[in-house]
């Protein structure tokens, strides 16, 4: 088991550019979420998709953001016309379950710095 | 508002001491699951340990155990025989699906 993977840890970049981020999820988890984690905060909820299927979406995610799940396994999350307010930890976090909610395990993040 | 609170934005423990970081919440929710989360310096998220809100046992994994009043909406997280690695931010969290955290307790673990 090699837990939920992030890529990359950090990212700078400049305001105005485009970002994207990869997470792997544990192998045999059907559910995936990302959240955004700024400091002295605890993590808010951006997304979760259970294999492709996108099913929820926060008011959080703006128009900027986009996430995908293409084939039930990885996940992007990209940000467009990054702004400096979008600087945070992004956490992807995954979860296996057959009805009903269970825990979820998370990744090491991708700390995000728009300069 | 389907909040979470932590009163508690710092606390000190004495190593081999027991300690209790306090949590309350609101949802209208009936059937959901409660967390504890461990988040060290520099480093990943730690499920600690869960609570399913059906069941009325407190949940209890090793040093770890939990005293829940649903009612109350109450879910604190006591911590037994403190030791050093357990220095870090603790995040209550509940959730159906997506969860909703607190902004944390920094804990300190005195030698």
């Amino acid at each position: 088991d090699t837990g939920v993977s992030q890529d990359p840890r950090h990212k700078i970049t400049k305001r105005g550019q485009n970002v994207t981020f990869r997470c792997d999820p544990i192998s045999e988890h059907n559910r995936l979420y990302w959240y955004r984690q700024t400091l002295g905060q605890g993590p808010e909820f951006l997304t979760y998709f259970q294999n492709e299927a996108q099913l929820e979406k926060s008011r959080l995610l703006s128009d900027r953001f986009s996430a995908e799940r293409p084939k039930g396994s990885f996940s992007t999350l990209e940000i467009q016309r990054t702004e400096q307010g979008d600087s945070a930890m992004y956490l992807c976090a995954s979860s296996f379950i057959t009805g009903f909610s269970y825990e979820q395990y998370f990744g090491p993040g991708t700390r995000l710095t728009v300069t | 508002a389907q909040t979470v609170t932590q009163s508690q934005p710092e606390m000190s423990v004495q190593e081999a001491e027991t300690v209790t970081l306090s949590c309350t919440y609101d949802t209208s929710e009936s059937d959901y699951y409660l967390f504890w989360y461990k988040q060290p310096p520099s480093r990943q998220m730690i499920l600690v340990i869960r609570q399913e809100a059906y069941k009325q046992q407190n949940a209890t994994e090793n040093r770890f155990s939990v005293n829940f009043q649903k009612a109350a909406k109450s879910f604190s997280l006591k911590i037994s025989d403190s030791q050093l690695g357990d220095a870090a931010m603790y995040f209550c969290a509940w959730g159906a699906n997506n969860l909703f955290f607190g902004t944390g307790t920094r804990l300190t673990v005195i030698p």
